[in-house]
């Protein structure tokens, strides 16, 4: 896709609270979208992701939900522990676009005990 | 099965000065990335790859060239090192166009 906003930048939440990442995309051809977590001094990896043909994708405590009229897509965290404290990047994918993803900012989630 | 591989970790290098960074994977993957990461700004394609004796350009493609001879080896080449490509440098594969890309370990490259 082309650029994709990911809101917030940094986020504070209390261990056990919830925590939700927004990001929007402006590329109506998107049909991809993962979401990767990257722990201080890591590689990221990826954590979950959704294609263009499903509202909503559950994995345990992590859920991401796709809304493709106002092009944006969300990561919930539910439950958060401080394992949970890293950089979360959104990316999207465009058809025909040979796997080039492009990447939000990133969103530094710390969870305090 | 190692994953995804690079070679070195962290390289010092004076302006001007040129390298070869090294990723290797052993998952029999297509599609091979490179990225740049900066504070603040995400991760950036430099170039990929979509087969064997393939390369295209990314979103930063320049002062870099790459090398894709054998399916499991992409080499990231800087010809004249800038302070500007001070960077952690990431090597990415994947079986196909929309689905999981595995990470390296990264690089930390300093051009001083």
């Amino acid at each position: 896709g082309e650029n994709v906003e990911q809101h917030p930048s940094t986020l504070s939440v209390q261990e056990g609270d919830s925590a939700v990442i927004k990001c929007t995309y402006s590329d109506s051809a998107s049909n991809y979208f993962p979401w990767y977590k990257q722990e201080l001094g890591k590689r990221p990896q990826l954590i979950i992701d959704i294609r263009s043909n499903v509202g909503e994708k559950k994995d345990q405590r992590i859920a991401v939900t796709l809304n493709k009229t106002a092009k944006h897509f969300s990561l919930h965290i539910t439950e958060t522990q401080p394992e949970d404290s890293a950089v979360y990047f959104c990316a999207d994918l465009t058809t025909d676009s040979w796997g080039k993803l492009q990447f939000g900012a990133g969103t530094q989630v710390v969870v305090t005990p | 099965n190692a994953g995804v591989t690079q070679t070195p970790k962290f390289r010092v290098l004076k302006t001007g000065q040129s390298m070869t960074l090294l990723c290797a994977q052993d998952m029999n993957h297509e599609y091979m990335y490179w990225y740049r990461q900066d504070p603040g700004m995400g991760l950036r394609l430099i170039h990929y790859s979509v087969g064997e004796g393939t390369t295209a350009k990314g979103e930063v493609p320049d002062g870099y060239n790459v090398s894709r001879l054998k399916k499991q080896n992409f080499l990231l080449g800087l010809e004249s090192a800038a302070p500007s490509q001070t960077s952690v440098y990431f090597c990415a594969s994947s079986r196909d166009e929309a689905y999981e890309q595995y990470f390296g370990p990264g690089t930390r490259l300093t051009v001083t």
